[in-house]
C-alpha cells in the first residue's frame, strides 16, 4: 500500500539553525500539506501546496518557514531560524483529487524536531 | 470559529465495552469530518469519515453519529479491544477552493483494558 514517508525520523539542533524536513508524498497525490504536534497537543496545520504554490498557511507559519516541491516528487518544509517552540513533531499529508466532496489525507510517520 | 471541541480528554474502556468519544464544531461551513487514530511514535491515519448529508455510518466497530443542527458529532467503538488503545482525534475541513487544511480536536487517550 503506497504510503507517505518522511526523512529524518529525528532531528536535533541548536536554536537558529536551519533545517529541512522531507516528505515523500504518495505519487499521484495532487495536495500537500505539513502540521506539527507539539508533545502532547492536537495536530495544528501549518500550509497546504497545490499546483506548485500555497494554498493556505497559518499564523504559525511565519516568514521563517518556507515550503518547496523541488523535483516532482520530494516535498520539504524548512525553518530558516529555529527557536525553542519550534520542538514538535512534524507531519507531512498529502491527497489525491477530491472524490464527491471528500478528500482523505494521509499522513506520514513524522520527523520529531528538537531545537535545543 | 474555527476551533473542534473534543471531549472526554482521557477514557478508559473495558475489553468488550463500547468507547463514546464526542466533539463539536462552531463553523458552519465544515462539510467533512474525520476521526484519525494515531498510536504513540506514528502519524494520525484515518480511522472513519463522515458527510454532513448523513446522521450515521458505520464501519465494522466504528461508527460516527453526526448532528448537524447541533453542530455535534460523535465516535462509537463497539466491542472495544486493548488494540484500539490510542489517542483518537476529530477533525473538521471544509473545501474553500483548492486544498482543505484539517482543524483538529484536542484527542482522546482511549485505554482499554482487559
Amino acid at each position: 500500500e503506497p504510503e507517505v514517508t518522511q526523512t529524518p525520523s529525528h532531528q536535533v539542533t541548536q536554536m537558529g539553525q536551519e533545517v529541512i524536513l522531507r516528505c515523500v508524498p504518495i505519487s499521484n497525490h495532487l495536495y500537500f500539506y505539513w502540521y506539527r504536534q507539539i508533545l502532547g497537543q492536537k495536530v495544528e496545520f501549518l500550509v497546504s501546496f497545490y499546483n506548485n504554490e500555497i494554498s493556505e498557511k497559518s499564523e504559525i507559519f511565519d516568514d521563517q518557514f518556507s515550503v518547496e516541491r523541488p523535483d516532482g516528487s520530494n516535498f520539504t518544509l524548512k525553518i530558516r531560524s529555529t527557536k525553542l517552540e519550534d520542538s514538535a513533531m512534524y507531519f507531512c499529508a498529502s491527497s489525491e483529487a477530491r472524490l464527491a466532496g471528500v478528500e482523505t489525507q494521509y499522513f506520514g510517520p513524522g520527523t520529531r524536531l528538537l531545537v535545543l | 470559529q474555527q476551533q473542534v471541541k473534543q471531549s472526554p480528554q482521557s477514557l478508559i474502556v473495558q475489553k468488550g465495552g463500547i468507547s463514546i468519544i464526542n466533539c463539536a464544531y462552531e463553523n458552519t461551513a465544515f462539510d467533512y469530518f474525520p476521526w484519525y487514530q494515531q498510536f504513540p511514535g506514528k502519524g494520525p491515519a484515518l480511522l472513519i469519515a463522515i458527510r454532513p448529508d448523513v446522521s450515521e455510518k458505520k464501519e465494522g466497530r466504528f461508527t460516527i453519529s453526526f448532528n448537524k443542527s447541533a453542530k455535534q458529532f460523535s465516535l462509537h467503538i463497539m466491542d472495544s479491544q486493548p488494540g484500539d488503545s490510542a489517542t483518537y482525534f476529530c477533525a473538521a475541513s471544509y473545501i474553500p477552493g483548492t486544498a482543505s487544511k484539517l482543524t483538529f480536536g484536542t484527542g482522546t487517550r482511549l485505554q482499554v483494558t482487559l
